[in-house]
């Protein structure tokens, strides 16, 4: 398996929208709907934020969003808080019972 | 509430074996698929591997395919990995993940440190 390819670093001010790409193949993240998004601040557990490319989690605010368009998935955080600062990772299933991460993305608000 | 607690992490030589236990509370266990997700330090996450809920559909990351096996006891509520010829690029925090399904994890251990060093 290939890990899935993201971004190092976004960043974005108080109030507005980044979006984090992930970019895999026709083989994980394009030929399932199979992508989740996890959050994970320093020090801590991951905490999914994404499942099943849009769907979102009871507890997670709607400000996060996601959206897949042939190989590449998208989270998109609309009026960005301080404590979305952290790093951001995509998953795919990628056939084969395997799974892949992408490398994370490490969101800064400036 | 929902509970996973790792154990069995530690020191290793490299060549040497390690078994991870991860102990789970505050749902029915053997309704969910469970999977192991490591992380090296200052590095990203990488799924390692998962097992279905009745333990017959096992998938492995290729790094760890034929070293490492995956089992579950679902009497005692508790997710296994077993890790044999241990590498030092196999240094990491390994967490145990909850999946509802078989692709994506809703509930995270605390995880456990494996370093392989001489």
């Amino acid at each position: 398996q290939s890990a899935l390819t993201q971004p190092r670093s976004v960043s974005g001010s108080p109030g507005q929208s980044v979006a984090i790409s992930c970019t895999g193949t026709s083989s994980d993240v394009g030929g399932y709907n199979y992508v989740s998004w996890y959050q994970q601040h320093p020090g801590k557990v991951p905490k999914l934020m994404i499942y099943d490319v849009s769907e979102r989690p009871s507890g997670v605010p709607d400000r996060f969003s996601g959206s897949k368009s042939g190989n590449t998935a998208s989270l998109t955080i609309s009026g960005l808080h301080a404590e979305d600062e952290a790093d951001y990772y995509c998953c795919s299933y990628a056939g084969s019972y395997t799974l892949a991460f992408g490398g994370g993305t490490k969101l800064t608000v400036l | 509430e929902v509970q996973l607690v790792e154990s069995g992490g530690g020191l290793v030589q490299p060549g040497g074996s390690l078994r991870l236990s991860c102990a789970a509370s505050g749902f029915t266990f053997s309704n969910y698929w469970m999977h192991w997700v490591r992380q090296a330090p200052g590095k990203g996450l990488v799924w390692v591997s998962r097992i279905n809920s009745d333990g017959r559909s096992i998938g492995y990351a290729d790094s760890v395919k034929g070293r490492f096996t995956i089992s579950r006891d679902n009497a005692k509520n508790t997710l296994y990995l077993q890790m044999n010829s241990l590498r030092a690029e196999d240094t990491a925090v390994y967490y145990c993940a909850r999946g509802p399904v078989g692709h994506y994890f809703d509930y995270w251990g605390q995880g456990s440190l494996v370093t392989v060093s001489s």
